[in-house]
């Protein structure tokens, strides 16, 4: 099984600021990551697919990169509504797709 | 506008059983394949099973293989999932998702399984 795993646990950070968040496979996925973002009480929303493509609707402050076993999320600007978990999943052998623990982005 | 509304969760003892249903709307059901995904209270997301596009394919996790089963009735736009066996570590919300570009981008709100004595 592809282990994802992500960095860091958790985030302080103040509106406007840049955010990079990072994501890990255990093996090769290829491009074949996702990136969901969500707020307590809600359902996951896909962010970004493939690596890099951003889903319907997704602000352009939302961006993907990364291949192979590393893959960030970067976040240009961060709003007050982006404060909350962000997950990354593989999907390299789908359907079957391992999520990392998730990144917690909070207010500091 | 997509809409998934999943039903059936509950209390339930272990070893004991329940059906998860999901109606769908606003999009041609029978063309995609449909996901269950589950997030244990305050934990993260585990995928549990996915149902292919024509409705042949079941796939599962280690972890529910052989107690779960995934189906749907397209006459009615529903998904359905079978938890037979049930454990204390199936305590989650389980969450249905379309499936599209190979990743679940759409998703119900949930419904809450308990499993307790």
């Amino acid at each position: 099984e592809i282990v994802v795993t992500q960095s860091p646990a958790t985030l302080s950070l103040s509106p406007g600021e840049r955010v990079t968040l990072s994501c890990r496979a255990s093996q090769s996925v290829s491009s074949s990551l996702a990136w969901y973002q969500q707020k307590p009480g809600q359902a996951p929303r896909l962010l970004i697919y493939d690596a890099s493509n951003r889903a319907t609707g997704i602000p352009v402050r939302f961006s993907g990169s990364g291949s192979g076993t590393d893959f960030t999320l970067t976040i240009s600007s961060l709003e007050t509504e982006d404060f909350a978990v962000y997950y990354c999943q593989q999907r390299s052998d789908w359907p079957r797709g391992t999520f990392g623990p998730g990144t917690k982005v909070d207010i500091k | 506008e997509v809409q998934l509304l999943e039903s059936g969760g509950g209390l339930v003892q272990p070893g004991g059983s329940l059906r998860l249903s999901c109606a769908a709307s606003g999009f041609t059901f029978s063309n995609y394949a449909m996901n269950w995904v589950r997030q244990a209270p305050g934990k993260g997301l585990e995928w549990v099973s996915t149902l292919s596009s024509d409705g042949v394919g079941t796939y599962y996790a280690d972890s529910v293989k052989g107690r779960f089963t995934i189906s749907r009735d397209i006459s009615k736009d529903t998904l359905f999932l079978q938890m037979n066996s049930l454990r204390a570590e199936d305590t989650a919300f389980y969450f249905c998702a379309k499936d599209q570009f190979g990743y679940p981008v759409a998703w119900g709100q949930g419904t809450l399984v308990t499993v307790s004595s």
